[in-house]
């Protein structure tokens, strides 16, 4: 089975940095994703980790570990747009299985 | 066409009745997927087709639920004798042979009074 685990809800300031982290029991590994949905949107494509270490794109940043079967994504100089709910998900074989989703919500 | 087209946005269906849910991936995709989506939860996995045959079946819930692409293209989602726990979003995804990513519809919002 699958098992994905990260935390429910995170708040920050304007400006700051904040990172979620993402642990992970799966049969197979093929890659973790993240994906940024807003509220009655589509989930949309973040970052995708299939090795070890940090993977770094403008403000968003991810990092894996497989050994620890962890992840987590930073995001920094937090804007307003970027309150949204964070999706972790790994694959194996063709397919994602997801965590619930972490909602950040940034505050002036 | 550029993106993955669900239809309709939204459904609202009385108890009992049947549904289609539409799902018109990005041209050339030869993956599909199906999703739903509770409020507050993740995606959780319903059917893979890899061209117009189902790779995969396992999520779907209950002999209910049953869909179909016959010409690798477009999808169906079909679901008979709706229940009020059926009400969720339905997620389509569609991604490339190779392609790491998948690319999400805006979903469809099924709600069943």
């Amino acid at each position: 089975g699958q098992n994905i685990d990260q935390p429910t809800e995170m708040t920050a300031t304007e400006g700051a940095i904040v990172q979620i982290n993402c642990t992970y029991q799966t049969s197979g590994f093929n890659g973790l994703f993240w994906y940024q949905q807003h509220a009655g949107e589509a989930p949309t494509f973040l970052s995708y980790n299939v090795l070890d270490g940090l993977e770094e794109k403008g403000r968003f940043s991810s990092f894996l570990s497989r050994s620890k079967g962890y992840s987590y994504l930073l995001l920094k100089e937090l804007q307003m747009k970027d309150s949204a709910s964070y999706l972790c998900a790994v694959k194996s074989d063709y397919k994602l299985s997801f965590g619930a989703g972490t909602t950040v919500t940034v505050r002036a | 066409g550029a993106g993955v087209s669900q239809t309709p946005s939204n459904k609202v269906t009385e108890k009992g009745k049947y549904v289609e849910l539409r799902c018109d991936p990005i041209s050339g995709h030869t993956a599909l997927y199906w999703y739903r989506q509770s409020l507050g939860q993740g995606p959780e996995f319903l059917i893979y087709f890899q061209g117009t045959g189902a790779a995969d079946d396992s999520g779907l819930p209950n002999d209910r639920f049953f869909a179909v692409r016959p010409e690798g293209s477009v999808s169906t989602l079909k679901i008979q004798r709706t229940e009020r726990g059926d009400s969720a979003v339905y997620l389509c995804a569609s991604s490339s042979e190779g392609n790491y990513g998948y690319t999400f519809g805006s979903g469809t919002r099924l709600t069943v009074v």
